[in-house]
Formats: C-alpha cells, sequence, structure tokens
C-alpha cells in the first residue's frame, strides 16, 4: 500500500514554462513534505521542503504548495530550464528531525525541451 | 551536500556472494538511514541508527541484511548470499540543517549493486 503517490511517471515541458509536479499521500500523521531530485549515478538532491504547519514555501524558483484537507502537494518550478531535467522525488516524514525516515513516492520524470 | 560518502559506487557481484557496502558521514551527525532504491522506484527504507544503536531495522527484506555503525560515524551495510532480487542502488542519508536552515536529509552517492 503505498503511501506516497506520484501518479505521473514522466512531464514534458517547454523551456520557460512552468512545471507542476503533483504528489498525494494517504497516511494523516505526515507533517513534514520534501522535494528530491535525482539525476543518474547521483543520489537524491534535496530541493525544498514544507512543514505541515504551512500552505506554501518558495524558494527561487521553486514553490511547494500543500493541500492538507485533499493529502496533495505540488511543485511548482517557474521558469522551467532544460538542467531541469530529472527526476523528481515527493517524501514525506510523521517524525520531523533525527528520528524520521523518508517515505518516497515513485518519482516523476521530467523533461525541459529547449 | 552534508558530506556522506559511500563506498564502492558500483559493485558485481556473483548469486551466493557475500557484499558489503560502507557509508561514511563527516562527523557530528547521530542519526543515520540506509534505504533501497530498485529500478524505476522511489528509495526504500530499510534501517536508521542514533549513534550505535540501531533503533529501526523493520524496512531490512530478510534475515540475509544486516547493518551495523559500532563507533557511530561509519556504517556498514553487509548482505549475505546475494540474490538477483538484491540487485538496487543502496543509498545512506543523514538528516542535518540546510543554509536556510530547513531540516533535510542528505544522501550520499548510492552503491550500485548488480547480483548475476
Amino acid at each position: 500500500d503505498q503511501q506516497v503517490k506520484q501518479n505521473s511517471p514522466s512531464l514534458s515541458v517547454q523551456e520557460g514554462r512552468i512545471s507542476i509536479l503533483n504528489c498525494d499521500y494517504t497516511n494523516s500523521m505526515f507533517d513534514y513534505f520534501l522535494w528530491y531530485k535525482k539525476y543518474p549515478a547521483e543520489g537524491p538532491t534535496f530541493l525544498i521542503s514544507i512543514s505541515s504547519i504551512k500552505d506554501k514555501n518558495e524558494d527561487g524558483r521553486f514553490t511547494v504548495f500543500l493541500n492538507k484537507s485533499a493529502k496533495h502537494l505540488s511543485l511548482h518550478i517557474v521558469p522551467s530550464q532544460p538542467g531541469d531535467s530529472a527526476v523528481y522525488f515527493c517524501a514525506a516524514s510523521d517524525r520531523r528531525g533525527s528520528q524520521g525516515n523518508l517515505i518516497f513516492g515513485k518519482g516523476t520524470k521530467l523533461s525541459v525541451k529547449p | 551536500g552534508a558530506g556522506v560518502s559511500q563506498s564502492p559506487r558500483y559493485k558485481v557481484a556473483k548469486r551466493g556472494q557475500d557484499v558489503a557496502l560502507r557509508c561514511d558521514p563527516i562527523s557530528g551527525h547521530v542519526s543515520l538511514f540506509w534505504y533501497q532504491q530498485a529500478l524505476g522506484q522511489g528509495p526504500e527504507f530499510l534501517t536508521y541508527f542514533q549513534n550505535e544503536a540501531q533503533l529501526d531495522k523493520s524496512g531490512l527484506p530478510s534475515d540475509r541484511f544486516f547493518a551495523e555503525r559500532p563507533e557511530g560515524s561509519v556504517s556498514t551495510l553487509k548482505i549475505q548470499r546475494t540474490q538477483q532480487e538484491d540487485s538496487a542502488v543502496y543509498l545512506c542519508a543523514v538528516w542535518a540543517l540546510t543554509s536556510g536552515e530547513e531540516e533535510t536529509q542528505y544522501f550520499g552517492p548510492g552503491t550500485r549493486l548488480l547480483v548475476l
């Protein structure tokens, strides 16, 4: 039973446009959410996070939105750049700090075309 | 990242062979996590250490998997009698603060294990 779901395996976007990656979760105990970016042959790289007490967090071109009632979060990338092409993972934790392991979705492969 | 190195980066093993995968975080990280990432999947939790204590090993898929962190720094994940289904990327991670004071798990580059 998947607790974190990324229902779109892939997404293709034109350079300069907005990329929207979606993630749904089922466990209402999750209180911290993270997005990671992964290139081949590398470990996941942290992008941005959001606590359940917020509904939006922004960092440069990246914004994460959290809708707790819908158990849904999304990552917006504006404007998209070819270097953003990678696999993006949504992850969730029910305990912040040193005791929380992360539950990951299966990832969405983003392709940004010049 | 927070300085997590893993070795070897690639490992090819014959079925039935034992392997040892190493994770070496920079000093000061209390927590250490191991994950397994199969092809086309997200990372899945294997086990967690707080200093030298293994507090959670609920994700280890079988008793062929064993992890240790005897001095609370370097950790080793050992897989005995490897099977083809053990082929995956094994990731090590630690919790740390970003420059923007956000908590995150920093991951090492992973060890890609291929069992033939």
